[in-house]
Formats: C-alpha cells, structure tokens, sequence
C-alpha cells in the first residue's frame, strides 16, 4: 500500500541552526511534491513546489530535494529562528494528493 | 482580497446527525478540495470539486457528499455522523486542480459526540 513517512513527529534546534526535515514514500510515483506549514488550529500554508524533474528548489531560507530514485525528498530550513516553530506537511500529487503526518519542529532561542 | 473563508468555525453534534459545512474559494479560483484532517494527522483528501462536478474521490464513503455553486462556493456534507467524523475540516482553493498552489481556509473543527 502507499505510505507516506515524515521523518519523526517531533523535531527540536538551536535557534541559529539548520532543521533538515524528511519525507519518505513508498508504492508511490508522485508528478509533484509540496512542502507545507502549520500552526496549531490553523489551515496549512503552502511553501515549496518541486516536480518529479526538479532536483532541488530554494525560497529564501528554504531548500527542498527531491530523489524519485530514494523516494524522498529532504527539506532544510536554514538560519532557524523561533518563529519557525511549526507543523511543518509534506504533500504528494499525482492524480490525487497525498499528505504526511508532518513534524512538529520547535526552534529554542 | 480574502483568502479561503469556511463556516462555521466550530460545531458539536450528535452521533446519526447531518453536517454542512461551507466554504468560499479565494478570489479567482475555480477549483475546491475538501480534507479532513484528524488530531496529530496529515489532511486526508475527501474530494475536488470544478466546474459544479466532482472531479476525484478520496477513500471516503457515500455519507460525505459536497456541492459547488455557481461562484464556486462549496459545501461539504456529512450524513449519520459516527464520532469518527470528529476532526477538522479544511477547504482549500486554487486555479488548477493539484498542479497549482492550494490556498487553505482555517478550516471547521466537528464534534461528534
């Protein structure tokens, strides 16, 4: 069966640092991967979109890496601050989109 | 210009009830997905609504039904609540199906007790 697999339910660094966030899938030949956030009670914001032909994106202090041969995509958040303290979804899409069950990441100043 | 708007935002019912939720894509967007999202989960699509159609399905089963309007609004509608149904529902609105960016609503949190 296909399966989604986000590296651990909870991740904690140093402010200053790079939270490395992984998303592994299985059974699974996505078009496309995308990165989302989310805070508590809230809808998830969308933040990076790579495509099965793309090996990596950058958006400021975001990098996203996408190996169709592992089935994982890596994504970095580089100069960590407090205020990036959050859920953060891995989403994959083919005919359909199929979400991760996220990592929370905790920045500690 | 609003983003994805959904209502309401909070609702408790009772076990074998009915359910509408509803929400208003963003400006511009012709295309309505609906998720339901457990606690400590990842969404979980339930379906995509374009043009007044359904378009997909998710693994959900018939008591989960939607509708768009015209100006592309949606509904979601939940038939004989079980309390598994208790979760957050979220909206999400965008230009193109999957391929373009999904612009997500607060969402509806549903009590079934």
């Amino acid at each position: 069966s296909q399966k989604i697999e986000q590296n651990s339910e909870a991740l904690n660094i140093q402010e200053g640092k790079t939270a490395t966030l992984t998303c592994n899938y299985t059974n699974y030949s996505p078009a496309y991967l995308q990165w989302y956030r989310q805070d508590p009670g809230r809808g998830p914001v969308f933040l990076l979109l790579i495509r099965e032909n793309e090996k990596e994106k950058r958006k400021e202090r975001l990098k996203v890496t996408f190996d169709t041969t592992l089935k994982q995509s890596l994504f970095h958040i580089t100069a960590s601050q407090p205020a990036d303290s959050a859920t953060y979804l891995c989403a994959l899409l083919n005919n359909d989109m199929r979400f991760g069950a996220g990592t929370r990441l905790t920045v500690k100043p | 210009d609003a983003g994805v708007t959904q209502s309401p935002t909070h609702l408790i019912k009772t076990r074998g009830q009915q359910v509408t939720l509803r929400c208003s894509p963003k400006s511009g967007h012709d295309t309505v997905s609906w998720y339901q999202q457990a606690l400590g989960q990842g969404p979980q699509f339930i379906f995509q609504y374009y043009e007044e159609e359904e378009r997909q399905r998710g693994n959900f089963p018939d008591r989960f039904s939607g509708h768009q309007f015209p100006n592309y609004s949606s509904e979601l509608n939940v038939n004989a609540l079980l309390l598994g149904d208790s979760a957050l529902y979220l909206c999400a609105s965008s230009s193109d199906g999957f391929q373009e960016t999904q612009y997500f609503g607060p969402g509806t949190r549903l009590l079934v007790l």
